[in-house]
Order: structure tokens, then C-alpha cells, then sequence
């Protein structure tokens, strides 16, 4: 396994388009996460699966902001309308339901999408 | 909500020392404390975490404490290594929900060969 993959790496959009962004867990992972991280800071927690379930929407995630996993498998996360505000770092983690190493909850973090809106 | 503040914000020591990041966290509640290590261009990494029934966890050169009472909690890096140099995040949660972690603001570790 090579671990969490993201698609695309760096996307650049005008103000007011539309954007999606794919995320690919370690398979068998049924739990998956995405964060927005800002320059000199720490990720902040967007919303979390377990297997196709969204159980958690934190209130960062606007209206303009939605995400699915309709399988249970990979993921999808859609910024409509996008603003300045959104440039930022976009992560996917997933973990599993018992931590492989047994940590309580090992996150495994892909690389990321960076955004940028002008 | 939780909130988690970390210090240093930027630390540099020589090769060979010891480093030591400190984070407070707000929500008495937070009882899973995990620390991250993310390297230029990749995401965060788990390297040590820590659940509040215990007060210190040693991994090899990497170890944590935790104090909660004081709802204060570090990471100890004995014996540094130019590897070493990344940004580290603290981050706590609470039951039930431990997937939902709220991290620190990070800190930018140099290793001076």
C-alpha cells in the first residue's frame, strides 16, 4: 500500500469557480478525514467518514463546502464558489477503527492539495 | 471548543542536545494528546501520542508528559538529529469522538549540524 494519495497536488482557480479535489485512503481504512491547513498553522478538522458515513461537520465547512464518500472507498471534497478566504492546504487522513501500531487513533495523512484562489 | 496553544513557535538547538515543545489545551475533557511530525511537502505523521491515564510515554529518543491538572503537556527529543528538523504539532481530543483532533499551532524545530 503506498499510503493516502490526493488528486490534484496544486489547483489554481479564479475567484467564483467551482473546485473538487479526490482523495484516495490506504485501503481498508473505513474512517477518513479531511482538514484545511492555513500558512503557520496547524490542520483544522473540516469533517469525518466512517465507511460512507459523514458522522462530523465542523463549522469551518460553509455551504459552499461539500464532501462525500459514496462508497466507503475514496473521497471527494467540493468548494463551489470559491473565495480568497479558501486558498489554503486541503488534507485527507484516514485511519483504521483499531490503530495498526495500536495507537488509539493513528491518522495517516496524505500529501495534500494546495489551493490557490486569485 | 477545544483550544490548544503550543510554544515554542520556532526552535533551533545543536546537534546532539535536547529539544522540548510545550502545549496547553483548554477542554478538561481532551484526554488523547498525539504528536505530529510534518516534513516540507508531506503531510503530518503520528510520531507519539499519549491518553491522560498516563503521565509519561518513551519512545527510543522521543518522549511526552503530561500534567493534567496544569492541562499542559510536552514533547522531550533527546539526542537531536539533522532528521529531526520538521514542524511539530501537539493535539488533543476527547472521547467520544478521538478522530475529531484539534491541533496546535506548530513548531518549526532546526537541528544546527
Amino acid at each position: 500500500d503506498t499510503g493516502v494519495s490526493q488528486d490534484p497536488r496544486h489547483k489554481i482557480t479564479k475567484r467564483g469557480q467551482n473546485v473538487t479535489f479526490r482523495c484516495d485512503p490506504i485501503s481498508e481504512h473505513n474512517r477518513l478525514y479531511w482538514y484545511r491547513q492555513t500558512l503557520g498553522q496547524g490542520p483544522e478538522f473540516l469533517t469525518y467518514f466512517q465507511n460512507e458515513a459523514q458522522l462530523e461537520k465542523s463549522r469551518l465547512l460553509s455551504d459552499r463546502f461539500s464532501a462525500e464518500r459514496p462508497k466507503g472507498s475514496f473521497s471527494t471534497l467540493e468548494i463551489q464558489r470559491t473565495e480568497q478566504g479558501d486558498s489554503a492546504m486541503y488534507l485527507c487522513a484516514s485511519s483504521s477503527q483499531k490503530g495498526a501500531r495500536g495507537h488509539l487513533n493513528e491518522q495517516f495523512f496524505g500529501p495534500g492539495t494546495r489551493l490557490t484562489v486569485l | 471548543g477545544e483550544n490548544v496553544e503550543q510554544h515554542p513557535s520556532t526552535l533551533s538547538v545543536q546537534e546532539g542536545d535536547s529539544a522540548v515543545i510545550k502545549c496547553t489545551y483548554s477542554d478538561s475533557a481532551s484526554n488523547y494528546f498525539p504528536w505530529y511530525k510534518q516534513e516540507l511537502g508531506k503531510g503530518p505523521q503520528l510520531i507519539i501520542d499519549i491518553r491522560s491515564n498516563v503521565g509519561e510515554k518513551k519512545d527510543q529518543r522521543i518522549a511526552v508528559t503530561l500534567n493534567k491538572t496544569a492541562k499542559h503537556f510536552s514533547l522531550h527529543i533527546t539526542e537531536t538529529q539533522p532528521e529531526d528538523s520538521a514542524v511539530y504539532f501537539c493535539a488533543a481530543s476527547s472521547a467520544p469522538l478521538y478522530e475529531k483532533l484539534t491541533f496546535g499551532t506548530g513548531t518549526r524545530l532546526t537541528i544546527i549540524p
